[in-house]
């Protein structure tokens, strides 16, 4: 079946340090790629998302590329700032483009940033 | 125009008892989903629908029952309450690649 494996956290940066989280994936066909985040108090909202092999998809300075090669979607932003803390979820999709099936999530990784 | 909202927003149970725990959305969408939140492990589907009137069973719904009765709305009920049933309940909806999200509901089972 499918799965999301991300990095564990939490991650500690200072604002304006390079952010990484690595998601990694195991899916059969061509599953649709997502980020989620949730800020203290509330669901989640989409981040970006990518629906097929070397999308990069972006929101708010953060970015992400479908890796096929290895199965690999990782988050990335330049200069973090305290207002991005919050918990990132890496999640994908059944194959078909949409998540009008069901989604699968990682377990999700805390992101807190100090001034 | 409020998106998803969930009642309540937090509820303290005792173990044995029950309840119902009430999603809706007014953005037309036809699927809906229920998931939990439990530290360390993500979201986790409980049950979702398809469409009105259908329901269907996700990763973990041992324990929860859904309905559909109306497209707007989703019912997650619990009748018998125990303490691994502890979590943050999510719901969800969409009609397209992007699943909106409720503000979720706190739930403790003593």
């Amino acid at each position: 079946g499918n799965s999301v494996t991300q990095m564990e956290g939490p991650v500690t940066l200072s604002e304006e340090a390079f952010l990484t989280i690595n998601c990694t994936y195991t899916a059969t066909g061509y599953p649709s790629l997502f980020w989620y985040v949730q800020y203290p108090g509330e669901g989640l909202q989409l981040l970006l998302k990518a629906t097929k092999a070397d999308d990069k998809g972006s929101n708010k300075g953060f970015e992400a590329t479908y890796r096929k090669e290895t199965t690999s979607f990782h988050l990335e932003k330049g200069s973090v700032q305290v207002s991005d803390s919050a918990v990132y979820f890496c999640a994908l999709a059944n194959a078909g483009g949409t998540s009008y099936g069901k989604l699968t999530f990682g377990q999700g990784t805390i992101l807190t940033v100090h001034p | 125009n409020a998106g998803v909202t969930q009642t309540p927003k937090f509820r303290v149970l005792k173990t044995g008892q029950s309840m119902t725990l009430l999603c809706a959305q007014d953005m037309n969408h036809e699927y809906m989903y229920w998931y939990r939140q439990d530290p360390g492990m993500g979201l986790r589907l409980i049950h979702y629908s398809v469409g009105e009137g259908t329901t269907a069973k996700g990763e973990v719904p041992d324990g929860y029952n859904v309905s559909r009765l109306k497209k707007q709305n989703f019912l997650l009920g619990l009748e018998s309450a125990a303490p691994s049933q502890t979590s943050v309940y999510f719901c969800a909806s969409t009609n397209s690649e992007t699943q909106y999200f409720g503000p979720g509901t706190r739930l403790l089972v003593l």
